[in-house]
Order: C-alpha cells, then sequence, then structure tokens
C-alpha cells in the first residue's frame, strides 16, 4: 500500500521569505514523487517529479524539492516566495510497481502576504 | 492543443439521476485517471486506464462506471447519484508511467 502525508492545512509566509511545503510517503518499493499545484477553480499543474537521480531536483516558477530516502521526505522548497505563490499545492506518490495508481496529500494552502 | 478537455463544467443532479461526465484528451496520452476533490481529502483516484479497451479500479469506485474505447476520450457515469457524489472531478492523462499527468479544469457537480 502507499500512502502520503502533508502535515500542514496551511503555510503562512511573508513576501521574499523561503517557503517550505512538507511531505512524507509511504511506498512498498521505489518511489515516484510529484509535486502539483492549483489555483481557484483550476485543475492541478505539474510542479516538478522524482524518480531517479539527484535527490535535489529542480522544477517550475523557481521551486524545488529534496528527496530524502531515510526520512521517506519530498519536501516542496523555494527560496523567496512571491504573492503568486499564493496557492494549494499538492504532492503525490506512485509505488513504482502499481502502474496508474498516484495516492495524493491532502493538500496545503499557501498564503503569502505582501 | 486543448490539451484535456472535461464537459460539462457544472452540473446540479437529483438523486437517483444518471449522467456523464465527458473528459478527451488530445495528446495521444495512453493513461487516463479520474479523481474526485473533496475538502480536506485531497484527490482520490476513482477509475483508470491504461489504454483503450482497458480500465481498472482505483481507491473509491463504488457508483461509477467508466469505458475506454479510444484514446482520446475516457467518461465517467454515475449510474444513480447520491449526496455523497457531490464533489468536483477532475480527468487527467498522461503519456507515459513516470510522465506528470495533465489535468483538466473540473466538472463540479451537486447532488441534491
Amino acid at each position: 500500500a502507499q500512502s502520503v502525508a502533508q502535515p500542514e492545512d496551511q503555510v503562512n509566509v511573508a513576501e521574499g521569505n523561503p517557503l517550505t511545503v512538507k511531505c512524507t510517503y509511504s511506498v512498498s518499493g521505489n518511489p515516484y514523487l510529484f509535486w502539483y499545484v492549483q489555483y481557484p477553480n483550476r485543475g492541478l499543474q505539474f510542479l516538478l517529479k522524482y524518480i531517479t537521480g539527484d535527490n535535489l531536483v529542480k522544477g517550475s516558477y523557481g521551486f524545488e524539492a529534496e528527496f530524502n530516502k531515510s526520512q521517506t521526505s519530498f519536501h516542496l522548497k523555494k527560496p523567496s516566495a512571491l504573492v503568486s505563490d499564493s496557492a494549494l499545492y499538492f504532492c503525490a506518490v506512485r509505488d513504482a510497481d502499481s502502474w496508474g495508481k498516484f495516492q495524493f496529500g491532502a493538500g496545503t494552502q499557501v498564503v503569502v502576504t505582501p | 492543443n486543448a490539451g484535456v478537455t472535461q464537459t460539462p463544467k457544472f452540473q446540479v443532479l437529483k438523486t437517483g439521476q444518471s449522467m456523464t461526465l465527458q473528459c478527451a484528451q488530445d495528446m495521444n496520452h495512453e493513461y487516463m485517471s479520474w479523481y474526485r476533490q473533496d475538502p480536506g481529502m485531497g484527490l482520490r483516484l476513482i477509475h483508470y486506464s491504461v489504454g483503450a479497451g482497458i480500465t481498472d479500479q482505483g481507491e473509491v469506485p463504488n457508483g461509477y462506471n467508466v469505458s475506454r474505447s479510444t484514446t482520446e476520450d475516457f467518461p465517467l457515469r454515475l449510474l444513480s447519484a447520491a449526496p455523497s457524489q457531490t464533489s468536483v472531478y477532475f480527468c487527467a492523462s498522461r503519456p507515459q508511467q513516470n510522465q506528470p499527468q495533465h489535468f483538466g479544469d473540473g466538472t463540479r457537480l451537486s447532488i441534491l
């Protein structure tokens, strides 16, 4: 079975400060990990993924994430947040052997204040 | 490219009615999925398909049917609508197993 947890319902950060959105996962095999962002009344948009290789993954809009196998975490980070980064962020995981079945976290609402 | 197109965008049904949510993609993607999004629960997988003629159940399949007769289309059928099926429904597609999913803008469904 696979699962993913996003421990924070909401993250508040001032514009220009670093932003971190946490994600931990559980899979039986090798994990495929993804981050998506959702703006109001829109579908999810892909930010970045980890399949294999370097533990630090760089994605769209200045976001990056670090894969930590020992801590089973895949936290999303941005060095300097913008007001336009305010959105709902989802972490998703798939076991390498589970074909079409992705497991999504509950989502973390990011609020960036000017 | 239009990407993933979902219709309708909004729908209100009465309990017991049936309807079909449409999903079409023009990217020739093999993999397609249906999710429902409920507050505080993230996205939950209803059904998915790994190619034309092949479908399988996800996490919450009860009350829903799917078919995949073509690569482009993946309709979701509600057999007998119930208030518990009030939700936002998203269709997604991707070309290969390890590639990210492309999402439609959703169908907002209310069951009275």
